[in-house]
């Protein structure tokens, strides 16, 4: 079965601490990975995606084939950063496909 | 460009009643979805018309769900009747690319069944 696991429904950290929230799933083909965030009072929007191999705003994921991962990190965590993290897959590589999404973890980020 | 509308932003109804919400999707997007977050749990994809062609509806809940999207344009999700367990919230998402170039999605309509 296709399932995305976000194992932590909270992370709180403080401020300049690094920060990884997990992403693990479960698909026997050669899914896309990506992670949506939702600010507060803002709508869901994509953050990274692992074809790109990008860095969005200091985070960055790396896609881990042996251990089914997709995990998020920063180097050092800002206060803006707090928001609700959904980890997210899409069966097919290209074309227009659903999402499957994992529940969340939402990031606290204190001074 | 306007982004992804939905209304109403909330809805309270009792069980047993219908209830419509609408999607309009940026001008121009072929491709819009449906999700539903149940509260604590992950967002699932319920359907994805392509115009006004359902593409993929393999996750609506049951027959009390109806989508439509007359004209390609505009969406509408019923639900009729309401039960207890549809309380969540509703995301409409559209796209012009696939999927890898990501969703535009709206703000939501939660739902809450009294």
């Amino acid at each position: 079965a296709q399932r995305v696991t976000q194992p932590e429904k909270l992370l709180s950290v403080f401020k300049g601490a690094p920060v990884e929230l997990k992403c693990n799933y479960s698909y026997s083909g050669s899914p896309e990975l990506f992670w949506y965030v939702q600010y507060s009072r803002q709508r869901l929007q994509l953050l990274l995606r692992h074809i790109s191999r990008e860095s969005i705003k200091g985070f960055t994921a790396d896609l881990n084939k042996g251990e089914t991962s997709f995990h998020l990190k920063k180097p050092f965590a800002q206060e803006e950063d707090s928001a609700m993290y959904y980890c997210a897959l899409s069966p097919f590589s290209g074309g227009y496909n659903k999402l499957i999404f994992g529940a969340g973890t939402r990031l606290a980020v204190h001074p | 460009e306007a982004g992804v509308t939905q209304f109403p932003s909330h809805s309270v109804i009792e069980k047993g009643q219908t209830v419509t919400l609408r999607c309009d999707p940026i001008s121009g997007h072929d491709n819009l979805y449906w999700y539903r977050r149940v509260m604590g749990k992950e967002i699932k994809f319920l359907l994805h018309f392509v115009k006004e062609s359902k593409q993929d509806e393999s996750g609506m809940p049951n027959n009390r769900f109806l989508a439509e999207r007359t004209g390609g344009t505009y969406s509408t999700l019923k639900v009729q009747p309401a039960e207890l367990e549809d309380s969540g919230v509703y995301f409409c998402a559209s796209s012009q690319f696939d999927t890898n170039y990501g969703y535009t999605f709206g703000s939501g309509t939660r739902l809450t069944v009294v």
